[in-house]
């Protein structure tokens, strides 16, 4: 099966310049997650959807991140305008758990490598 | 709060020794915990989860609730084994709902010939 697919994989910007990443979930996956991983971490989850609705948002900096999942498939999450501290990977990833049901293996995507100069 | 630490940054070791990467958690409900392997250039992958109690290319981890524990071992370590290795919790646990993942810093598994 097709896996987590994200774009662009790198993207360079100057900070106070926007940036927006795309993802697209392994099919029929109703559970969507947005992490950061900077250098030197794990990955920290900034935004988590169920279908399209917001389940947790509660470490997305929402001053400058923006992020969503009209139609409960593909998510753009947007940065706005970057500083240099988000310099990160962005990490989409998805599973199949639908409220109510966990014990489902979460799929990480390559991520996309933003750099703020 | 949850917490997850992995207190080793850097773990080195020769072909064929044991390998232990440690985890210590933090959490006040019925954890789940999981390993998590991310191999050179490669995508963040599931290694293996505690609920499943199974050996994955050789691993094992084995959740030790008074010492709040999740260490990863393997008996005879190999060349391929060399990646980056994360600990992470569920704070859903078994109580349903969309899990999230919380997960430590890592540590870097260099296994040398």
């Amino acid at each position: 099966e097709a896996g987590v697919a994200q774009s662009p994989r790198y993207k360079i910007i100057e900070k106070r310049q926007s940036v927006a990443f795309w993802c697209n979930p392994i099919s029929g996956h109703a559970t969507l997650y947005w992490y950061q991983q900077i250098l030197g971490q794990g990955p920290k989850l900034l935004i988590q959807f169920q279908n399209n609705g917001v389940v947790d948002d509660s470490q997305l900096p929402k001053d400058r991140f923006s992020a969503e999942r009209l139609k409960g498939v593909d998510s753009t999450l947007k940065i706005q305008p970057a500083k240099l501290e988000d310099s990160a990977v962005y990490l989409c990833a998805s599973s199949l758990a639908v409220g109510g049901f966990s014990g489902n293996t979460i799929y990480f995507g390559e991520g996309s490598w933003l750099t703020v100069v | 709060a949850q917490r997850v630490t992995q207190p080793e940054k850097l773990l080195s070791v020769f072909k064929g020794a044991p390998v232990e990467l440690k985890c210590n958690y933090s959490y006040s409900g019925s954890p789940e915990l999981f390993w998590y392997v991310q191999y050179s250039r490669q995508r963040l992958q599931l290694l293996l989860r505690h609920i499943s109690r199974e050996s994955i290319k050789g691993f094992t981890a084995d959740l030790n609730k008074g010492e709040t524990s999740f260490h990863l071992k393997k008996p005879f370590a190999q060349e391929e084994d060399s990646a980056m290795y994360y600990c992470a919790l569920s704070s859903q646990g078994y109580q349903g709902g969309s899990e999230k993942l919380v997960f430590g810093k890592g540590t870097k598994l260099t296994v040398n010939p």
